[in-house]
């Protein structure tokens, strides 16, 4: 799997967006981006997911370079409960035991 | 989405003693299932790939005679800590491929302490 660089840390206020970018310089075109997310002393939990076009969920957005070497999740409105570790993921989207590779993450902290 | 459960949540344990820990999808069929570790502060890191009625398949460096997967049926995967000792103290987390297997869905995780 390609490997990805994100910032360690970064700060938000609560109700503003959160962006957190994420290289991937050496993603190959059939890989995707995957973000998932940690709150402390839980299990990771999805985000969002995308190859080439931009994506929206209810969660979050993901936006995608052309060149797809570098992607950014978007909290629209950040709360407090959005604190966490981000982590942003490329795989193969294929059949069999293609797994998650994790990378150290950007913790997020959402403040008032 | 899909859920993931695992149980139990905290286990404390006296060295040399077995540990066993269940990952179950409970709306879904999994045929593939993943074990992670993580230390206190650090990411997760990859243990084993656990696929239904087949032996798992270990990541470089994880002792399979000390970490047992047992993967019998399409929504349950056991991890047995064998001869626990202290450095084996950890958050040990699995997931689950999701139906479509677009996503993973991942369990809460068992926070194990060898005393």
């Amino acid at each position: 799997d390609a490997k990805t660089t994100q910032p360690p840390s970064m700060d938000c206020a609560e109700g503003r967006a959160a962006n957190l970018p994420c290289n991937h310089s050496t993603i190959s075109g059939n890989e995707y981006v995957y973000w998932y997310r940690q709150i402390h002393s839980q299990g990771p939990q999805y985000i969002i997911h995308g190859l080439k076009n931009n994506e929206t969920n209810e969660m979050a957005s993901l936006i995608i370079t052309e060149d797809r070497k570098s992607s950014t999740l978007i909290l629209p409105h950040a709360t407090l409960r959005d604190t966490a570790v981000y982590y942003c993921i490329v795989r193969f989207f294929t059949g069999g035991g293609n797994k998650l590779t994790f990378g150290t993450g950007t913790q997020l902290k959402v403040e008032l | 989405g899909a859920v993931v459960s695992q149980h139990p949540s905290r286990v404390i344990c006296k060295s040399g003693t077995s540990v066993k820990i269940e990952c179950r999808s409970l709306d879904f069929q999994a045929t593939t299932m993943f074990w992670y570790r993580q230390f206190p502060k650090q990411s997760l890191m990859l243990m084993a790939t656990s696929n239904e009625g087949s032996k798992a398949t270990y990541e470089q460096g994880v002792e399979k005679d000390k970490f047992l997967i047992n993967h019998a049926s399409l929504t349950l995967s056991t991890l047995t800590v064998t001869s626990a000792h202290p450095e084996d103290s950890s958050f040990y987390i699995c997931s689950a491929r999701g139906p479509g297997d677009e996503k993973l869905f991942f369990g809460s995780g068992t926070q194990l302490s060898v005393l």
